[in-house]
């Protein structure tokens, strides 16, 4: 069964911590995400990565980064945790090739930062 | 830019009726569509996915989907629910041609099912 596990259910840092959520996926996978998810506001696409040490901003970028060392590891750093990051965050891979094919999600990671 | 609009928040059925979900996209192309489920405390699971072809697709859990270019729009649909359906429902869209772009989410709909 393919799988994509997040290192954490729940987070609880506070303002200004170093922040690190981790993701793995089992499928050999080229192409990771990592995506937040606020109530009205459904997914919204913070990084991607298609490869080794490759990265690319999605949409919201601003106060995170990432890191992409290894082909099933895609970490999301929070330099210094702020409250507007209290969210969900959801990672996802897919396999690279033509159509775009789905994406396999994990189960989420609920961060407070207070 | 691809988007998507799922223009219910919060749809309420009662168990056993019909149920049809509504999903329109903003795209250049012809786009990949597709419906996520996502139960409460859980991650996405893909409900079914729309590339090419025939524009009735069918999903899992008795879900099926049709896309209707002239519409802009890719509508979920299932004749009977389950109290187990009870789950937010996202449509998304991913650009033509593949790449790592990553898919385009509506803001979901959330479904509640009456007893």
């Amino acid at each position: 069964d393919v799988k994509v596990t997040q290192s954490s259910r729940y987070l609880v840092k506070r303002t200004g911590e170093k922040v690190f959520l981790e993701c793995v996926q089992d499928m050999d996978h080229e192409n990771m995400f990592w995506y937040r998810q606020d109530p009205g506001l459904g997914l919204r696409l913070i990084y991607f990565s298609y490869d080794v040490k490759m990265k690319e901003k999605g949409d919201i970028p601003e106060g995170y980064s990432v890191s992409r060392e290894k082909k099933e590891r895609f970490s999301l750093i929070l330099e210094s945790a702020s409250t507007n990051q209290t969210s969900m965050y959801l990672c996802a891979s897919s396999p690279r090739g033509q159509p775009n094919t789905e994406a396999f999600f994990g189960q989420g990671t609920r961060l407070t930062v207070v | 830019a691809q988007s998507v609009t799922q223009p219910d928040i919060h749809i309420t059925v009662s168990e056993g009726a019909s149920l049809e979900l509504r999903c329109n996209y903003s795209y250049g192309a012809t786009p990949y569509l597709f419906w996520y489920v996502q139960s409460p405390g859980q991650g996405l699971q893909l409900l079914l996915k729309y590339f090419s072809g025939d524009t009735l697709v069918q999903g899992i859990k008795g879900f099926e989907a049709e896309f209707k270019r002239s519409q802009s729009s890719f509508n979920l649909r299932k004749p009977s629910v389950h109290w187990s359906d009870a789950a937010e429902y996202f449509c998304a869209v991913a650009p033509w041609g593949g790449g790592a772009d990553g898919l385009t989410f509506g803001k979901g709909t959330h479904l509640i099912i009456q007893p």
